[in-house]
């Protein structure tokens, strides 16, 4: 079995401040973890993904997420938001055929 | 192709009518998924396709719901006797093989659906 909970819908920033989305897991099996981000209007875009390689992974954009088995969390990281960072973010884990998302956290950055 | 694509990307139907969305995988993903999204919800799985087969229908809501897949390739989804509830965007997505060894889900633009 497995699942993820995103911890807060909703996520206000100003311009320039550090993003903390935050993201836990659960899983029988050692997971694959993900972050995908989606903007209005369109689909799901990968923004990076943990496949055991290195805890810490960077991503495009600028995000990166640190996994932490002993938290069993894989909170995303921005040091610095974009206006045009903001979207719905969506954690996921796979460690059987089919991926778990978790029901999305809306960064909102204000000018 | 060179991503997921979705048709249509809007549709809106008449309640007690039949709609059929249709998904093209990337080129040679074998992994094909339906998830549904409604207003200010996650992303609800749906069901899943290994090649033509679909090992896991669970996510399907009723018996309303139905998909098939052709060729390896190109799936439909289609619901029939449509409900208000049934309004939702929902996504398409693929991968080289089944997502159980880390391969990433790449997803379609979605087909968002109103039914009235």
């Amino acid at each position: 079995a497995q699942s993820v909970t995103q911890l807060g819908s909703h996520v206000s920033v100003s311009e320039g401040a550090l993003v903390l989305l935050r993201c836990n897991y659960s899983s029988s099996v050692p997971p694959y973890l993900f972050w995908y981000v989606q903007y209005p209007n369109q689909g799901l875009q990968l923004l990076l993904k943990y496949t055991s390689a290195a805890t810490l992974v960077k991503g495009i954009n600028g995000f990166e997420a640190e996994f932490k088995k002993s938290e069993t969390s894989f909170h995303l990281t921005k040091p610095s938001a974009h206006m045009s960072d903001a979207a719905e973010y969506f954690c996921a884990v796979s460690g059987s055929y089919i991926p778990t998302f978790g029901r999305g956290t809306s960064l909102i950055v204000h000018p | 192709g060179a991503g997921v694509s979705q048709s249509p990307s809007n549709k809106v139907t008449e309640k007690g009518k039949d709609v059929e969305l249709r998904c093209d995988p990337i080129s040679g993903h074998t992994a094909l998924y339906w998830y549904r999204q409604s207003l200010g919800q996650g992303l609800e799985f749906l069901i899943y396709f290994q090649g033509n087969s679909a090992p896991d229908k669970s996510g399907l809501p009723s018996d309303r719901f139905s998909a098939e897949r052709t060729g390896g390739s190109v799936s439909t989804l289609t619901i029939q006797r449509t409900q208000q509830e049934d309004s939702a965007v929902y996504l398409c997505a693929s991968s080289l093989e089944s997502s159980e060894r880390g391969n990433t889900i790449y997803f379609g633009e979605g087909s968002w659906l109103t039914v009235v």
